[in-house]
This record gives C-alpha cells, structure tokens and sequence, in this order.
C-alpha cells in the first residue's frame, strides 16, 4: 500500500519563526488532507489540496502530485501552532493513509 | 450542526470485557470511518462504511466489529478487549457524490480506551 512520510519527525521553534513541514507519498493520491493535532488531542482539518496552493492566514500548503509531496508553510509562528502535524493521503474509498505526524514546539 | 460526536470520551476496560463506541454525524454524509491512534503514531484505518448497511475492513480490523444500520450512526464494537486495544479511537465522516468527487474527512473528539 501507499506509504507516507513526514519530515522533520520534530521541530522547535521561537515565536515568530517561520518553518516548511514536508510530506512525501510514495504513489498517485487522489487527495491529500493536513490536520493538525492540538495538545488535547482534537484533529482540525487545515487543507484538502490535491494540487497546487492553497493559503489560509498565516498557513499556506502546497502539493505537487507529480512528484508526489507536499508541503506546509507556517508564519510568524505562535505559541497555539504547537501541536502534532500529520498528512494523510486519500486512496481509494476515499480512505486516509496517514503520516507518523511532525511534532512543533513554539516557544515563546 | 454538532458535526462527528462520540462517546464516552474516556473509558477502562478489563480485560476479556466488551464495549461499543458511538458515533454520530449530522452532515448527512454517506461515507463513515473508524481510525485508532497508538501513541506517537499516526492513524490507522479499522473499519469503513460507503453507506447505510455496507461496511468493509480497513489496515487493522482484528478484534473489532461494525455495522451501520442508519446513515447518521456508526457504533464500533470490541469484543474481549486486550491491552493492544488500548489507544484513542476517532470516527470519521465525508460525503462522495454520485459523480465520485472525492471530499474531506470531518473527524470526531475521540475516545481514550485503557484496557488493564
């Protein structure tokens, strides 16, 4: 099955940084969605974009299929961005393949 | 709209026992998953339904049961619990039109299982 593969598994940051999260796949998705994770556990859908560039204020995300990756742009970082970010590809039956998650850390 | 709701938000189990998870969405979606998380990892993929009475397997389903008798409802049994049971299990809806459009999944709070 497809495999999915997130990097850096962590990242810390100061406040105010700003940071790439990278997401590759190691075959054809027909979508790919980013969530994010916060501290108490709640999954918040943050981008479905099979392609292209998508930006919502400080978060921006962009999927080149053809190469098969995708990456998330955070900001000006702040403290509430802490959290796990996973990538999850969408396979037949609209099935979720998931990444192991990139673990940030927002320091003030 | 309440969205993807479950319940109990925690519980623990003994071993050998059983329980059902509940969720609900009001969005009127056909599509409906169960994921569990182990910790540190991501989710993985227990069971699916593409609608009312149709139901399939996903990466990891032993040890599990489902059934989806309305299009709003998708409980998820475990039968004779096992410390390996132990994770958080979150449900999942998205909607698939007739043309096949592929669409977001909405996720629920989850439920934290311990089984001692």
């Amino acid at each position: 099955g497809i495999q999915v593969e997130q990097s850096p598994p962590d990242l810390i940051l100061q406040e105010g940084a700003n940071s790439t999260l990278r997401c590759n796949f190691s075959d054809s998705v027909n979508n790919l969605q980013w969530f994010h994770q916060n501290p108490w556990g709640q999954l918040i859908n943050l981008f479905y974009i099979p392609s292209g560039t998508k930006q919502n204020g400080r978060l921006s995300a962009t999927t080149v299929a053809t190469e098969r990756y995708s990456l998330l742009y955070i900001s000006s970082s702040q403290t509430t961005d802490s959290g796990v970010y996973f990538c999850a590809a969408l396979t037949g039956f609209q099935k979720l393949v998931f990444g192991t998650g990139t673990r940030l850390l927002v320091s003030p | 709209n309440a969205g993807v709701t479950q319940t109990p938000k925690f519980r623990i189990l003994k071993i050998g026992q059983s329980m059902t998870l509940q969720c609900a969405q009001d969005m009127n979606h056909n599509y409906m998953y169960w994921y569990r998380q182990d910790p540190g990892m991501g989710l993985k993929l227990i069971y699916y339904s593409v609608g009312a009475g149709i139901t399939d397997k996903g990466e990891v389903p032993n040890g599990y049961n489902v059934s989806r008798s309305t299009t709003e409802d998708f409980p998820l049994r475990l039968e004779l619990a096992a410390p390996s049971q132990t994770s958080v299990y979150f449900c999942a809806s998205s909607y698939s039109g007739p043309s096949g459009v592929y669409n977001e999944q909405f996720f629920g709070p989850g439920t934290r299982l311990t089984v001692l």
